[in-house]
């Protein structure tokens, strides 16, 4: 299965500000997604990375608070925008080969706002 | 709209012991089954994966099996270990348009030395 290196692995940030987290697969994938987990929660897709186009967000995410770029197939980044307390999670980049494999994650980006 | 439940939500036991977790889930259409773990603030990794064709996976101490007419599986742990210890999570893929994985909401095991 694929190897995920994402990075960073745990920020402090100022409110109003902007992180950059940046997901690096070792082989080329169909799939790419962001994960967010809040405290104590599950897990919550924000959107599918798609080579070349635009990103598809799931319902309650838009693309001026979470761009994401995906210029090839084994990388990705997911922008935090204009951060607030309440965007204090956990990110997660994961990958998928294909339909029907399974899913791969990345080791996460703990993500304190202050 | 599918839905996935986990019970125990938290589970406390003493080491050796041997253990279930439960998932259950709410539409049978699904192409697989994936259990995971977590350990606190970290990333996921991947336990087994269920194929919908298939009833049971085995992986050392880890044994998952999916009935999906039911709507349900299980992760059995054998001889737990307190490395045990982390949140464990199931996850589904619909056959519905989406390659989305819909989570369960965890089992949180700590294993007593």
């Amino acid at each position: 299965s694929a190897v995920i290196s994402q990075k960073p692995s745990r920020d402090i940030c100022q409110r109003g500000t902007s992180l950059t987290i940046q997901c690096q697969v070792d082989s080329q994938v169909t799939m790419m997604f962001w994960y967010r987990q809040q405290p104590g929660q599950s897990l919550t897709l924000i959107a599918t990375a798609n080579q070349g186009s635009e990103a598809t967000y799931e319902s309650g995410f838009v693309i001026d608070k979470f761009p994401i770029s995906r210029p090839n197939l084994t990388f990705s980044t997911l922008t935090v925008s204009n951060m607030s307390p309440e965007d204090s999670s956990i990110y997660l980049c994961s990958v998928s080969a294909e339909q029907g494999s399974g899913y791969t994650f990345g080791s996460g980006t703990r993500l304190t706002v202050v | 709209k599918q839905e996935v439940t986990q019970i125990p939500a938290a589970l406390s036991v003493p080491e050796g012991e041997n253990l279930v977790l439960n998932c259950s889930f709410t539409d049978s259409a699904i192409y697989n089954l994936q259990w995971f773990r977590q350990d606190p603030g970290k990333g996921l990794t991947s336990l087994l994966l269920i194929q919908s064709s298939q009833r049971e996976q085995t992986s050392g101490r880890l044994n998952a099996s999916l009935d999906k007419s039911s709507g349900r599986s299980t992760l059995y742990i054998a001889a737990s270990q307190p490395g045990d210890s982390a949140t464990y999570l199931c996850a589904v893929r619909p056959t519905s348009g989406t390659y989305k994985y819909i989570f369960g909401t965890g089992t949180r095991l700590k294993v007593l030395a």
